[in-house]
């Protein structure tokens, strides 16, 4: 089993939409979590993180981690095209690593 | 602030032959430093990390080699190149001490390599 897993998509929603990003993980000891946006032929750009359970609120973002079913969510509200990207899950393990989901691939239409 | 920078931006290469990616970090001292691979349409692979000058640790066994010369600056090299070796390369830095937003990783723009 893969420490975190995201499903790769593609997502394809209508620009204003709420999307709903998901990704679940099988370690209980992970507390921090993070959010990294990836445009086409870019790097990864870190968008939000989180640390232990609740709701954290930035903007249009929202990243929300519930533990007692390891399941980390990143909501999008009133979605525009610019956010048509590759959304990465993460959470740091041992060794100064991060270990990431595989992504998922959003499509906001306008 | 801190930046990293990572070049080239774009090469095609033939099997067999040699291959040097680089990647400089500014603005921080001592950072980790690691090398990702992300083929098409896959995840991020570890490749390497190191800690410190000198200092590299594998993730993966393959024909790839890592260095780091000096504090800021990581070095990803082959001999040969293999046409699996073709896939967006990504230099990422993080801040040597964790904490909570310590464990954050940046990264660079990255390095798409096409082997012929």
């Amino acid at each position: 089993q893969k420490e975190v897993e995201q499903d790769p998509g593609p997502l394809s929603v209508p620009e204003g939409a709420i999307v709903s990003l998901n990704c679940t993980y099988s370690n209980s000891a992970f507390q921090y979590f993070m959010w990294y946006r990836q445009y086409s032929r870019k790097g990864p750009e870190l968008l939000m993180y989180t640390y232990s359970s609740g709701n954290k609120e930035d903007g249009r973002f929202t990243a929300q981690v519930d533990k007692s079913s390891k399941y980390i969510s990143l909501f999008i509200r009133d979605s525009q095209p610019s956010d048509s990207a590759t959304y990465l899950c993460a959470t740091p393990r041992a060794g100064n690593m991060l270990t990431f989901g595989g992504g998922t691939r959003l499509m906001v239409k306008p | 602030s801190q930046t990293i920078h990572q070049w080239p931006a774009t090469l095609v290469q033939p099997v067999g032959s040699p291959l040097s990616l680089e990647c400089t970090v500014e603005g921080t001292s001592n950072p980790n430093l690691y090398w990702y691979r992300q083929a098409a349409g896959r995840g991020l692979q570890l490749l390497f990390y190191s800690v410190g000058i000198g200092q590299i640790s594998s993730e993966v066994p393959q024909n790839l080699s890592a260095s780091r010369p000096q504090d800021r600056q990581f070095i990803l090299s082959s001999k040969k190149l293999l046409l699996s070796d073709s896939g967006f390369y990504l230099c990422a830095w993080k801040f040597h001490h964790t904490g909570n937003s310590g464990n954050t990783i940046y990264f660079g723009e990255g390095s798409w390599l096409t082997v012929v």
